[in-house]
């Protein structure tokens, strides 16, 4: 199973909104609504943000935005904040053999 | 308060074995998925293992075969037994139950495979 691709990198000013890609396959991302995304600060463990596309768990702003059109996820954070600035990882469920996937993360910059 | 706190992390031989525990509060462990997800220095999260509350388990490829998962009910805690370890298997290693994504996480054990 590999990795599924993100940017290694996005940045944006503070206010403005950024994107970050998840592409998989129809064996992950295409074939099943169950794109996760995880914020990691330095030094921290990751932070659930988004579930199941696009549903936010209790306590995460509505800043973080998910969705998915085929075998591409996405994560926008609009009105960026200096505190965004973090590693992001996107996951997938995967199937039954081997159930889950991380993508390769993409480092959020805030100018 | 949910709450999942990793040990049993250290410096280890090539070849060598060692056992992670996660022991978990606020919850119960055998009711819920839960995994391991490692991070090796400046790299990327890598799913590791998963054990479902109705038992069943998976490992990636990469550990398939060396290291088990395992649950200890009554003290509601979660394993991983690694076995032949290898340079590449050095990492942050995080439990971390999996329902709607994975969440919450432990804090982390490091685990380093060097001579």
């Amino acid at each position: 199973q590999s990795a599924l691709t993100q940017p290694r990198s996005v940045s944006g000013s503070p206010g403005q909104s950024v994107t970050i890609s998840c592409t998989g396959t129809s064996s992950d991302v295409g074939g099943y609504n169950y794109v996760s995304w995880y914020q990691q600060h330095p030094g921290k463990a990751p932070k659930l943000m988004i579930y199941d596309v696009s549903k936010r768990p209790s306590g995460v702003p509505d800043r973080f935005s998910g969705s998915k059109s085929g075998n591409t996820a996405s994560l926008t954070i609009s009105g960026l904040q200096a505190e965004d600035e973090a590693d992001y990882y996107c996951c997938s469920y995967a199937g039954s053999y081997t159930p889950y996937v991380f993508g390769t993360g993409t480092k959020v910059t805030v100018l | 308060e949910v709450q999942l706190v990793e040990s049993g992390g250290g410096l280890v031989q090539p070849g060598g074995s060692l056992r992670l525990s996660c022991a978990a509060s606020g919850f119960t462990v055998s009711s819920n998925y839960m995994s391991w997800v490692r991070q090796a220095p400046g790299k990327g999260l890598e799913w590791v293992s998963v054990i479902y509350s109705g038992g069943s388990t998976y490992y990636a490829d990469s550990v398939k075969g060396r290291f088990t998962i395992s649950r200890h009910n009554s003290k509601n805690t979660l394993y991983l037994q690694m076995n032949s370890l290898r340079a590449e298997d050095t990492a942050v290693y995080y439990c971390a139950r999996v329902r709607a994504g994975f969440d919450p996480w432990g804090q982390g054990t490091l685990v380093t495979v060097s001579s």
